[in-house]
């Protein structure tokens, strides 16, 4: 298996754009997360669906973040409109069992 | 509540063994776990140990658990440049769903 795959790895863009992030987690895993890593706060988890279904999206800062999983295979973060504070690492990370595994991160600069 | 808790920052010599501290506060976690992230990379599982064992031995490492104190260690023997890394403690919550993070720790090696 190729492990969580995540794209973009690296996105620039302004303020007030629309940013999408994807995740394709490793096939089988039943649960997806999404994380945020940023110096000043550390790693945030802002949700995470089991089944494809979100169980809690406590960790999603503001209306703006809105995640999504439409099958097994595939989930989305978006950020509408973005703004500089935005600015961080985004993992996605599936789990089975008790193993969880990374993705590599989508690193996001909003100017 | 769940939190996990770890020093920022550990600078060691090279070929000496490093130890990593951790405490936690929930009881009735199943799994703790240390993961390794490593510069621009995602966080990779090390190891895990299951809540009724003392220790775990894998090669250079080596977890120690003491649930009396909540306390979780990794000890890594012959420390190398390539174990420069920040670790992050972690322990499955108690919904078991989801796993607690620690804010890490950054292992420095000097010659």
């Amino acid at each position: 298996d190729a492990g969580v795959i995540q794209s973009p790895r690296h996105e620039v863009t302004e303020m007030g754009q629309e940013v999408t992030l994807r995740c394709k987690p490793i096939s089988g895993h039943d649960y997806l997360f999404w994380y945020r890593q940023t110096m000043m706060r550390g790693l945030e988890l802002l949700i995470y669906f089991n089944n494809n279904v979100p169980i809690d999206d406590s960790g999603m800062p503001e209306d703006r973040f809105s995640a999504k999983m439409p099958n097994a295979s595939f989930s989305t973060l978006k950020i509408q409109p973005s703004e500089p504070r935005d600015s961080a690492v985004y993992f996605c990370a599936s789990r089975q069992g008790n193993e969880q595994f990374f993705g590599p991160g989508t690193r996001l600069t909003v100017l | 509540g769940e939190d996990v808790e770890q020093s920022l920052f550990l600078s060691v010599r090279e070929g000496d063994s490093s130890v990593i501290n951790c405490t936690y506060t929930d009881s009735s976690s199943t799994y703790l776990y240390w993961y390794k992230q490593e510069p621009g990379a995602g966080l990779q599982l090390l190891t895990y140990i299951f809540s009724n064992m003392d220790m775990k031995q894998d090669q250079r490492l080596t977890v120690l658990l003491n649930k009396k104190d909540k306390h979780l260690s990794l000890r890594i023997a012959d420390t190398q440049t390539g174990d420069s890394a920040i670790y992050f403690c972690a322990e499955e919550g108690s919904s078991a769903s989801k796993i607690i993070f620690g804010s890490g720790t950054r292992l420095s090696i000097r010659p």
